[in-house]
């Protein structure tokens, strides 16, 4: 089983929809719960960060951690066609980060 | 610097060479991480350091491959006598602190084909 799993879409929205990604996790000693954006042929870019368990609001994106259900979610409200990237959910205990597979999302002017 | 920089970008190598991948961190970052990532997929865990100590090499596939971060500031990871399932990017990603949160910042990788 791998440590985190994360469905690869291929997502596709139009322009202002709210677009949720998620991702589920195997080991409880995760504490650190990470989402990064990464565009073609770019490294990954740090979107958000939270530690533990709760709700993290920056601007149009909101990251949830539920640790009892080992589940993670990051909503986009109003998202916008310069969001279309690739979204990586990532976690760890502070030594080793473990990175989902991605999901593609494409969003239509 | 003003971002992770990573050298050469693209390398093309036959089988059974060796290969050394450079990683030059953001200055004043004190852990350094080498990932691998293929096609379609999230970055693989290979080793990290904070500052000069490597503290987990536990991802790396084999004994071909090994990391050094000297002075604590750039690191280089080699590849001994390439094979064709090592083709991938490789990726280096530094961070503040030490101990590590996930804050990574990551470089835009060394692609690397073997023939």
């Amino acid at each position: 089983q791998k440590e985190v799993e994360q469905d690869p879409g291929p997502l596709s929205v139009p322009e202002g929809a709210i677009v949720s990604l998620n991702c589920t996790y195997s080991n409880s000693a995760f504490q650190y719960f990470m989402w990064y954006r990464q565009y073609s042929r770019k490294g990954p870019e740090l979107l958000m960060y939270t530690y533990s368990s709760g709700n993290k609001e920056d601007g149009r994106f909101t990251a949830q951690v539920d640790k009892s259900s080992k589940y993670i979610s990051l909503f986009i409200r109003d998202s916008q066609p310069s969001d279309s990237a690739t979204y990586l959910c990532a976690m760890g205990t502070g030594n080793q980060f473990y990175f989902g597979t991605g999901t593609s999302l494409t969003v239509i002017p | 610097g003003a971002g992770v920089s990573q050298s050469p970008r693209y390398k093309v190598t036959k089988r059974g060479q060796d290969v050394a991948l450079r990683c030059d961190p953001i200055s004043g970052h004190v852990s350094l991480y080498w990932y691998r990532q293929a096609l379609g997929q999230g970055p693989e865990f290979l080793t990290y350091f904070n500052y000069e100590a490597q503290q987990d090499k536990s991802g790396l596939p084999n004994d071909r491959f090994s990391a050094e971060r000297p002075e604590g500031s750039i690191s280089t990871l080699t590849i001994q006598r390439t094979e064709q399932r090592d083709s991938a990017m490789y990726r280096c990603a530094s961070s503040r602190g030490q101990g590590g949160t996930g804050e990574l910042f990551f470089g835009e990788g060394s692609r690397l084909t073997v023939l």
